[in-house]
Order: C-alpha cells, then sequence, then structure tokens
C-alpha cells in the first residue's frame, strides 16, 4: 500500500489566492483527518470525516477554510482567500476506526 | 485550551542514554494515550500506545507509563540511539470516540553520538 498521498508537497501563493490542498487515504480506512502543525501549537485537528461525512469541524479556524470528501478515496481542504497567518504544514491522516492513525507526507503551505 | 500539553519543547542526550519525554492532559475522560514520532520532511509515525487501564507498556527499548491521578504520562528511550533524534508527539483520544486525537505541541529529542 502506497499509504496516505497528498498534494501538492510544497506550495507557495500570494495573500488572497485559493488554495486547495489534495489527500488520498489508505484504501479500507473509515476516518479521514485533517491537522495543521505549527511551531506554537503543534498539531491542531482541524476538522475529521467518518464514512466520508464530516464529523467534527470545530478546529477549523474561520469560514475561509472548507473540507470536503466526496468520496471514499478522495478530500480536499481549501482556504479561500488565503493569509499569511495559515502558513504551515497541513497533514491529513486516516485510520480504520481505532485510535492509530496514519499519516501522510504534509503539504508545506507558505502565504506570503 | 491546550488539553494535552508537552511542556519541554527540545530535549538532548547522550547516545546510550535514557530519553524521557513527558506529557501531561486535563481531561479526565481520555482512555487512550498514544505516542507519536516525525522525522523532518514526514509524516508522524505511530511508536507506542497505552490504554488507561494499565499503568506501563513496553515495546522493545520504548516503553510507556501513564500516571492517571497525576493525569501524566512518559516515554522512556533506553538506550538512546542517534536515529531515535526527531519530534516526538504525545497524543490522547476521548473515551467514546474511536477516531478523534488531541496531540500536544510536540518535543524535539536530539541524541548525540
Amino acid at each position: 500500500d502506497a499509504g496516505v498521498i497528498q498534494s501538492p508537497r510544497h506550495e507557495v501563493t500570494e495573500m488572497g489566492q485559493e488554495v486547495t490542498l489534495r489527500c488520498k487515504p489508505i484504501s479500507g480506512h473509515d476516518y479521514l483527518f485533517w491537522y495543521r502543525q505549527t511551531m506554537m501549537r503543534g498539531l491542531e485537528l482541524l476538522i475529521y470525516f467518518n464514512n466520508n461525512v464530516p464529523i467534527d469541524d470545530s478546529g477549523m479556524p474561520e469560514d475561509r477554510f472548507s473540507a470536503k470528501m466526496p468520496n471514499a478515496s478522495f478530500s480536499t481542504l481549501k482556504i479561500q482567500p488565503s493569509e499569511p497567518r495559515d502558513s504551515a504544514v497541513y497533514f491529513c491522516a486516516s485510520s480504520p476506526g481505532v485510535a492509530s492513525q496514519y499519516f501522510g507526507p504534509g503539504t508545506r503551505l507558505l502565504v506570503l | 485550551d491546550q488539553q494535552v500539553k508537552q511542556n519541554s519543547p527540545s530535549l538532548s542526550v547522550q547516545e546510550g542514554r535514557i530519553s524521557i519525554l513527558n506529557c501531561d492532559y486535563t481531561n479526565s475522560m481520555f482512555d487512550y494515550f498514544l505516542w507519536y514520532k516525525k522525522y523532518p520532511a514526514e509524516g508522524p509515525t505511530f511508536l507506542i500506545s497505552i490504554s488507561s487501564i494499565k499503568d506501563k507498556n513496553e515495546d522493545g527499548r520504548f516503553t510507556v507509563f501513564l500516571n492517571k491521578s497525576a493525569k501524566h504520562l512518559s516515554l522512556h528511550i533506553v538506550p538512546s540511539q542517534p536515529g531515535d533524534s526527531a519530534v516526538y508527539f504525545c497524543a490522547a483520544s476521548p473515551s467514546g470516540n474511536t477516531g478523534k486525537l488531541i496531540f500536544g505541541q510536540g518535543t524535539t529529542l536530539q541524541v548525540k553520538p
């Protein structure tokens, strides 16, 4: 298995632009998670899905952030419009339903 | 409000010695705890876990201790190796929830040869 796949690995954009991050979970995993890593707050859970349905989006910073999971093999995290404070590493993770989660390599986002 | 805290941002130890990484939590409803290890430019990978019904779990050089009364857990690495140099995240799972994990800020461990 290729593991969790994320794209792009790096993204540099200008303030105000739309950013879309993509994730392909491990096949058969029912849970998908989006995290943001910063120095100050570590790994923050933004949102997670169970069987493609959003369960908890309380970690989404504000309305500029949105996430979708149209099918079991694909999810997107969108930031529109992006701001410099959104610069961070964004991780996607999937889980078969127990506590252990499998992380992708992350997308390093820089908003200028 | 940080429910899982790792108060030491970094730790440096000599190869062959013991590394002790600490984690504190505030929510008594957490019933499962995990440690993840992260190398640069990679995602975190699962290392070891412990259920709240236990106070110790050992896997090779790695041992996790849980003190529920103090709401504290620790990861011991003995003996430490240079390849253990990484960021270590503590995570906790709320009871009744099979998916969600709450992570700490991470501790960067450097093992010197």
